[in-house]
Parts: C-alpha cells; structure tokens; sequence
C-alpha cells in the first residue's frame, strides 16, 4: 500500500514561517490533504488539492505539491496553530485514505 | 451546518461486539461517500472503512476485514460499524466523516471512544 512520511515535529517561532513536508512516491501525481488537529478535538481540514482552502481558513495556511514531496506552508504563525498535522491522499488502486503519521508543530 | 454525531462507542471485553452510529444532517447524506476513520490513544489517523452512496461498494483496511461491516441507512442519515471479534488492538476514537469527491474527508465528527479490554 502508498505510505505517507512525515516528520513527527516541526519548531517554529511566533511570526515565523512553517512547512511540514509528506514524502510519498510520486506524489506529485495525487492529490494531496492536509488536517489540523488540536488535543481532545476532531482534524480539520486546512488544504485541499494540494493548494486549495475551504472556507474559513486563514490565507496563512497553502500547499504545494511536486515530484516527491507535499509541503503545507504555514505563515506568519500563531500560537494557536500549535497542533498535529496529517497529510492524505486516496489510493485509487486500493480505494482507501491513506495518511501520513503526522507532525507534530510546536510554536517556541 | 454539516453536523455528525457518533454514538455507540464503550468499553468492551476482548471477542466483543459494539456497534458505532453516526447521525448526520445539515446536508444531503444519500448523495455522499462515508468514511470511519479511528486514532488510537497518542496515535495517527487510520482509516477503517468507506461505503458508498447506495450502499453497493464498501472498502475495508485489512486490519478490519472480516470483522467489521460499514452500512448506512439513507431514510434515516445515518451510518453504521458493526464491530466484532474485537480486539485491544482496535481500541481508538472512532470519526464518522465525509468523503468528498472520493478523495478528502470534508467533514468530522466528534469521536467515540472503544476501549477493548478486559
């Protein structure tokens, strides 16, 4: 099955700009997801279609995705974006969601 | 408002069986691809299983076949996971969560908890 790599942690300091990465091969060629998940709480999806935001999330939160690396770029962060991160792409040849392991972001 | 509710989550000995619920409203359940999606305690995101609009296709991570049955009923928004023969490994929070275009999960429930154990 396609897996899905991540780092488990990523620092950042307030103000400063984020970027977590999801390695998988070939990624370039899927459709990429990335989830926020704050403790006690259900993911929330920030991107979608490697670039795109659903509504009422901040313009801060944008992706890219080429070759074998997905990036979710996280600016200008917050405090409050402190939180685990997953990726996910669908496996058409197994019809399923795969997800990364997560990142966990910390903001110094 | 897209609203999922999961229900039916406990405490079970080993070789039980629970059965999860998940009601949605706040938009057309029938016309959707539904999903679980468990994490168990300190860990990532796993899904579980997928049923299609009718019912016809559904898709289960192999850790789970065999054992669990994803159903939905349209007429009352709801989906289902029969879960049997379970084991300590299946402990986790169990979302209910939408499947858009076939590919990410829009929205999520709130969780139930399975804990299996004797």
């Amino acid at each position: 099955s396609y897996v899905l790599t991540q780092p488990p942690s990523v620092s950042v300091a307030p103000g400063q700009t984020a970027r977590i990465t999801c390695g998988g091969n070939n990624i370039g060629s899927k459709s990429v997801h990335w989830y926020q998940q704050k403790p006690g709480q259900a993911p929330v999806l920030v991107v979608y279609d490697d670039s795109d935001r659903p509504s009422g999330i901040p313009e801060r939160f944008s992706g890219s995705n080429s070759g074998n690396t997905a990036t979710l770029t996280i600016s200008r962060v917050e405090a409050g974006d402190e939180a685990d991160y997953y990726c996910q792409v669908w496996d058409s040849s197994s019809d399923q969601g795969v997800f990364g392991g997560g990142t966990k972001l910390t903001v110094l | 408002e897209v609203q999922l509710v999961e229900s039916g989550g406990g405490l079970v000995q080993p070789g039980g069986s629970l059965r999860l619920s998940c009601a949605a409203s706040g938009f057309t359940f029938s016309s959707y691809w539904m999903s679980w999606v468990r994490q168990a305690p300190g860990k990532g995101l796993e899904w579980v299983a997928n049923i299609k609009q009718d019912g016809s296709e559904k898709y289960y991570v192999d850790s789970v076949k065999g054992r669990f049955t994803i159903s939905r009923d349209n007429a009352k928004n709801s989906l289902y996971l029969q879960m049997n023969s379970l084991r300590a490994e299946d402990t986790a929070v169990y979302y209910c969560a939408r499947l858009e275009r076939g590919s990410w999960y829009s929205n999520w429930g709130q969780g139930t908890l399975v804990t299996v154990s004797s």
